[in-house]
């Protein structure tokens, strides 16, 4: 079974741009969850989704971060305009269920890294 | 705020060595979830294993196995028998019963096996 799809694996880009991050939750998922891992925080929830609504997205950094799940398989976090402070792993999760707390599975993470 | 403390930044034993990390955690609730994650150098977070705070049994996966104390709120992770392919970071993680479905991590905990 092909588990929690993330693209681009890594990215480098320079300050000011945008940047677009994708995620493809497993099939009959219907929560899906992004975290930023970084040197300094550790891994931190951005902000997940319920059935392709935002339930929680208090760990947003600031309005140059936003989210959107258009469709129960496709999700994006955009960046604009990127700094150098954005530079860090950003990870996909997904899990099945809200009130039954199951696991949630990560994909591979993207590598951002703004110059 | 639920909190996480890893207090082993590194380890490292022998191959077939058993090793043991700990977890402690501070919350108020009396129902939750915790899990530990593993990250090997390729960066992908693999759930190694989870324990419901409402089971009194500890959890097993094959050669993993927790050591749960909720009176003292710790976490301990067991790994018998040691392999080379276990060499990774290993994250424990909490998460509520009620609210947010949040994935609340420690600072991780660097283990090397050693041939």
């Amino acid at each position: 079974d092909a588990g929690v799809i993330q693209s681009p694996r890594h990215e480098v880009t320079e300050m000011g741009q945008e940047v677009t991050l994708r995620c493809k939750p497993i099939s009959g998922h219907n929560s899906l969850f992004w975290y930023r891992q970084t040197m300094m925080r550790g891994l931190e929830l951005l902000i997940y989704f319920n059935n392709n609504v935002p339930i929680d997205d208090s760990g947003m950094p600031e309005d140059r971060f936003s989210a959107k799940m258009p469709n129960a398989s496709f999700s994006t976090l955009k960046i604009q305009p990127s700094e150098p402070r954005d530079s860090a792993v950003y990870f996909c999760a997904s899990s099945f269920g809200d009130a039954s707390r199951e696991t949630q599975y990560f994909g591979p993470g993207t590598r951002l890294l703004v110059l | 705020a639920q909190t996480v403390t890893q207090s082993q930044p590194e380890m490292s034993v022998q191959e077939a060595e058993t090793v043991t990390l700990s977890c402690t955690y501070d919350t108020s609730e009396s129902n939750y979830y915790l899990f530990w994650y593993k990250q090997p150098p390729s960066r992908q977070m693999i759930l190694v294993i989870r324990q419901e705070a409402y089971k009194q049994q500890n959890a097993t996966e094959n050669r993993f196995s927790v050591n749960f104390q909720k009176a003292a709120k710790s976490f301990s992770l067991k790994i018998s028998d040691s392999q080379l392919g276990d060499t990774a970071m290993y994250f424990c993680a909490f998460m509520r019963e009620e609210g947010a479905q949040k994935l609340v991590f420690g600072q991780g905990t660097r283990l090397t096996i050693n041939p």
